[in-house]
């Protein structure tokens, strides 16, 4: 198995503008979770998914994050606008139900400027 | 609340010198995870305490779970550069895991 598959891997952008974060999920793994990680306030768990569907969402900052799962295979990560303080590293992670372990993506390292 | 304090946050040790990462609890935790995250990498992870008292070994690393279960440690035996990184702590309740804030180490040779 590839693990868990993000992109892209490093993105730079202008305050404003939207950016997508994606995920491909290990093949199976039925709970996915969304994790942002900055100095300041380590990792933060933003959202996660069982079965596709959004279990807690209570970590996301703001309006302007929204996260999908149109199918098991697929996640995405939106921001729209973004702004310079959503500079950060963002992990998908995701667990096989009963397994209690996380398997992490390698991240996208977001720079608003 | 659901929060693990992870102490210290830094640390800078000799190659070959002992380190030790401590994470407490203010509740009785039902089990805990240890992870570690290499500079400009993601979190891997490394083992899971589930019992009172328990003591796992990875070569160098010694994991213990506190008999309250409400704190555990990971001890690491003459360091290596290859060491070095970040080790969080983290607590897997509600369908949720929960980080510590983790201890940066660095090893000079």
């Amino acid at each position: 198995d590839a693990g868990v598959i993000q992109s892209p891997r490093h993105e730079v952008t202008e305050m404003g503008q939207e950016v997508t974060l994606r995920c491909k999920p290990i093949s199976g793994h039925d709970y996915l979770f969304w994790y942002r990680q900055t100095m300041m306030r380590g990792l933060e768990l933003l959202i996660y998914f069982n079965n596709n569907v959004p279990i807690d969402d209570s970590g996301m900052p703001e309006d302007r994050f929204s996260a999908k799962m149109p199918n098991a295979s697929f996640s995405t990560l939106k921001i729209q606008p973004s702004e310079p303080r959503d500079s950060a590293v963002y992990f998908c992670a995701t667990q096989l139900s009963g397994a209690n372990v996380l398997t992490f993506g390698a991240g996208s390292r977001l720079t608003v400027l | 609340g659901q929060q693990v304090m992870q102490i210290p946050q830094y640390q800078h040790v000799q190659e070959g010198e002992d380190f030790t990462t401590y994470c407490n609890s203010s509740t009785t935790l039902s089990n805990i995870q240890w992870y570690k995250q290499r500079p400009g990498g993601h979190p891997v992870f490394l083992i899971q305490l589930v019992k009172s008292g328990e003591v796992k070994k990875q070569k160098r690393l010694t994991f213990q779970f506190g008999e309250a279960k409400k704190n555990s440690s990971l001890h690491i035996t003459a360091t290596q550069t290859t060491d070095v990184g970040t080790y969080f702590c983290a607590k897997f309740t509600g369908n949720q895991f929960y980080f510590g804030t983790g201890t940066s180490l660095t090893v000079i040779p």
